[in-house]
C-alpha cells in the first residue's frame, strides 16, 4: 500500500473551498486514491476514491495529478460540520486500508 | 449502505480482566475489520473477519490478545484479553460495502479505560 504525507492540520472559513492536499508518490498503477474522515467521536466516513481522472460526487471532489504522486481533496462550500480528521489513503481495495495521520480539519465561522 | 452498531459503547475495566466487544451489521457481509484507534492517534487495523475461516491479524496483534469470533454473516466480536493500560483504546468495526467495493462502513466505537 502507498505511502501517503498529509500537512498535519488547516483552517478554512465556512462558505470557503477547502483543499486538502495529499502526496503519494508511491502509489502504485492500480492503486486507488481513498478519502475518509472522523468527525470527533464517530466512526470513519468514506468520502470519495479515484484512480486517474477527476471525480466529483455530492460531499466532494478529487483532482488527481497527470502522474499520479498527489491529489487534492475539494469540499466546495465548507460548513462547521466539516471539521473533522480527513485520511487520504492509497490502497488496492477496502480490503485493507491504512490509515495515516492525516489532515486536522478546522473550519470556523 | 450498511448500519452497524457496537456494544458497549464504553466501559472502564480493571487491569489483568477481559472484555468482549460486539459488533452487530444490519445486513450479511463478508469481510468485517476490527480496528484500534489509540488516544489521539490514527486507526490501527487489528484484524480482517471472514465468517466461516479464522481471522487474519496484521503484525504486531496476536490472536491470544485479541481473539474474534465471527459466527455468521451480520455479527462479530473481539475479545481484549488481559487488559493492560496500554489497551486503553477505541476499538471500532467496520464492513466492506455490498453495492460498492470501494467504501467501508464503520461503526461508532467502543470506547475502553483500563485502570
Amino acid at each position: 500500500d502507498a505511502k501517503t504525507t498529509q500537512p498535519p492540520s488547516m483552517d478554512c472559513a465556512e462558505g470557503r473551498a477547502a483543499n486538502l492536499p495529499c502526496n503519494h508518490s508511491t502509489i502504485s498503477g492500480n492503486e486507488y486514491v481513498y478519502w475518509y474522515r472522523q468527525i470527533h467521536s464517530q466512526g470513519p466516513q468514506y468520502i470519495i476514491h479515484g484512480l486517474k481522472n477527476n471525480e466529483t460526487n455530492e460531499m466532494a471532489s478529487l483532482i488527481i495529478t497527470e502522474d499520479r504522486k498527489s491529489s487534492t481533496l475539494i469540499l466546495p462550500h465548507a460548513t462547521l460540520r466539516d471539521t473533522a480528521v480527513y485520511y487520504c489513503i492509497g490502497a488496492y481495495n477496502t480490503d485493507k486500508l491504512i490509515f495515516g495521520t492525516g489532515t486536522r480539519l478546522q473550519v470556523f465561522p | 449502505s450498511a448500519v452497524i452498531s457496537q456494544k458497549p459503547s464504553r466501559d472502564i475495566c480493571q487491569r489483568g480482566t477481559s472484555l468482549t466487544i460486539q459488533c452487530q451489521v444490519d445486513s450479511q457481509v463478508t469481510m468485517m475489520f476490527w480496528y484500534r484507534q489509540q488516544p489521539g492517534q490514527s486507526l490501527t487495523l487489528i484484524a480482517t473477519a471472514n465468517q466461516g475461516s479464522e481471522a487474519t491479524y496484521e503484525s504486531g496483534f496476536v490472536i491470544d490478545k485479541f481473539p474474534i469470533s465471527r459466527p455468521n454473516l451480520t455479527f462479530s466480536t473481539l475479545t481484549v484479553s488481559n487488559m493492560s493500560p496500554e489497551d486503553s483504546s477505541i476499538y471500532l468495526c467496520s464492513v466492506a460495502g455490498q453495492t460498492s467495493s470501494y467504501e467501508q462502513y464503520f461503526g461508532p466505537g467502543t470506547r475502553l479505560t483500563v485502570t
